[in-house]
């Protein structure tokens, strides 16, 4: 099985700051990844698809980039309504494996 | 508007069955590939099982092999999950998903 590991697992940034969260996959998955959002109570929301395409109605400020098996989500200033828990999804081969999660808070 | 609304889910006793499903609308639903995955209390999501857009394929994660089936009914727009001998570990919200899109979630609690 194909593991993702996700860093951090938990983060406090200030409002307007970048934040940058991490996925390492254990092998090649080419641009086979998501980034999706979730809020307490709440079904995920896909952000980004295919490593670096923005999903629809999501604000220019997330953004994902690929370096090899390292896939990143950037947030390039940080709102409020942006915490809530991050999770990364490979679907390269079955069976799909997500990140541990990220919760990230204002601080 | 796309929808996928879930039902079927609440409490059962360890080594019973449920099925749940997932009425969606606003797209072609025989045109996609639905994924179930599960999200147990506090904890992240699972993914738990991929069915193809005619039902020829289907994946399974291991530890719901031989007990969870997938299947679709592409005339009724409608997804399901039989779940059989079911374990505590199961008790999760079960979401039926097709990029980007989500449904609401359906609780399933296993216990006696």
């Amino acid at each position: 099985d194909i593991q993702m590991t996700q860093s951090p697992a938990s983060l406090s940034a200030s409002l307007e700051e970048i934040v940058t969260i991490t996925c390492q996959a254990s092998q090649d998955i080419g641009n086979w990844l998501a980034w999706y959002q979730q809020k307490p109570g709440k079904s995920p929301q896909l952000l980004i698809h295919s490593a670096t395409s923005l999903a629809d109605g999501i604000p220019s400020r997330f953004s994902g980039s690929r370096s090899g098996t390292q896939y990143s989500l950037k947030i390039s200033r940080l709102q409020v309504e942006d915490t809530g828990i991050y999770y990364c999804l490979q679907r390269y081969s079955n069976p799909w494996t997500f990140g541990g999660g990220t919760k990230l808070e204002l601080k | 508007e796309v929808q996928l609304v879930e039902s079927g889910g609440g409490l059962v006793q360890p080594g019973r069955s449920m099925k749940l499903s997932c009425a969606a609308s606003g797209f072609t639903f025989s045109n996609y590939g639905m994924a179930w995955v599960r999200q147990a209390p506090t904890k992240g999501l699972e993914w738990v099982a991929t069915i193809s857009y005619d039902g020829s394929s289907t994946y399974y994660r291991d530890s719901v092999k031989g007990r969870f089936t997938i299947s679709r009914d592409n005339a009724k727009s409608t997804l399901y999950l039989q779940m059989n001998s079911l374990r505590s570990e199961d008790t999760a919200t079960y979401y039926c998903t097709r990029d980007p899109d989500w449904g609401q979630g359906v609780m399933v609690t296993v216990s006696s």
